[in-house]
């Protein structure tokens, strides 16, 4: 069951833009995470936030967070070429739920 | 260092053997996850293990199964591989309650001939 979906699923920037990546989700939501991935390994997380707070930081990540709209943005500010990875976002419903993952956008960035 | 790790990191198989993917944790977690991972399909939870001996079904159990004698050591079974487990499969774990951020081992890339 896929709660979180990821927009765009592709995007390529050059190094020092900035990339901005969008999660919509159908249910009420608990706490929305991201998770970075490199190319054939796990997944690491990034940010976690909860659903009583509209934005966090973290170093050059900024996410946000509209219960309203049901939706979540990633912005990577002064990206570069490390930051070429796919981003999943997660979520989770509570009590004993679970984390439910996005389908994962793929960020190129180019040097 | 927390870590989580995977006995391997390619596995081929045949169809019809039985395959056993591993997976070790050294933070005390209380919860182990096992995922396989598509292109176009992102992650589905197979089994989810929240205490030694405890399992519960994911979102696709179908052919496999799952042993947790140790708290550190989370195993999926496939009981007859077939071809359509080919896939990259992840191990995780959490701290309780079972939404806590998530420690993913590297990977097994599984491919059943």
């Amino acid at each position: 069951s896929q709660q979180g979906e990821e927009d765009p699923q592709a995007l390529s920037i050059q190094e020092g833009e900035n990339a901005t990546m969008n999660c919509s989700y159908k249910t009420s939501i608990n706490n929305l995470q991201w998770y970075r991935q490199n190319s054939g390994r796990g997944l690491v997380h990034l940010i976690l936030i909860r659903s009583n707070e509209r934005e966090k930081h973290s170093g050059r990540l900024r996410v946000t967070l509209d219960t309203s709209k049901k939706s979540s943005s990633l912005l990577i500010t002064a990206s570069r070429a490390a930051d070429t990875a796919s981003y999943f976002c997660a979520t989770d419903t509570g009590a004993n739920s679970k984390l439910t993952f996005g389908k994962g956008i793929t960020l190129s960035v180019r040097p | 260092d927390v870590k989580v790790t995977q006995s391997s990191r390619y596995l081929v198989k045949r169809t019809g053997e039985k395959v056993f993917l591993e997976c070790v944790q050294d933070m005390d977690h209380e919860n182990m996850f096992w995922y396989r991972q598509d292109p176009g399909l992102g992650l589905r939870l197979i089994y989810f293990s929240y205490d030694v001996k405890m399992k519960e079904k994911g979102d696709i159990p179908e052919g496999y199964s799952v042993s947790r004698e140790k708290k550190e050591r989370f195993s999926l079974i496939l009981e007859s591989a077939s071809t359509n487990q080919t896939s990259m499969y992840l191990c995780a774990s959490s701290s309780t309650p079972s939404y806590n951020e998530q420690f993913f081992g590297p990977g097994t890339r599984l491919t059943v001939l």
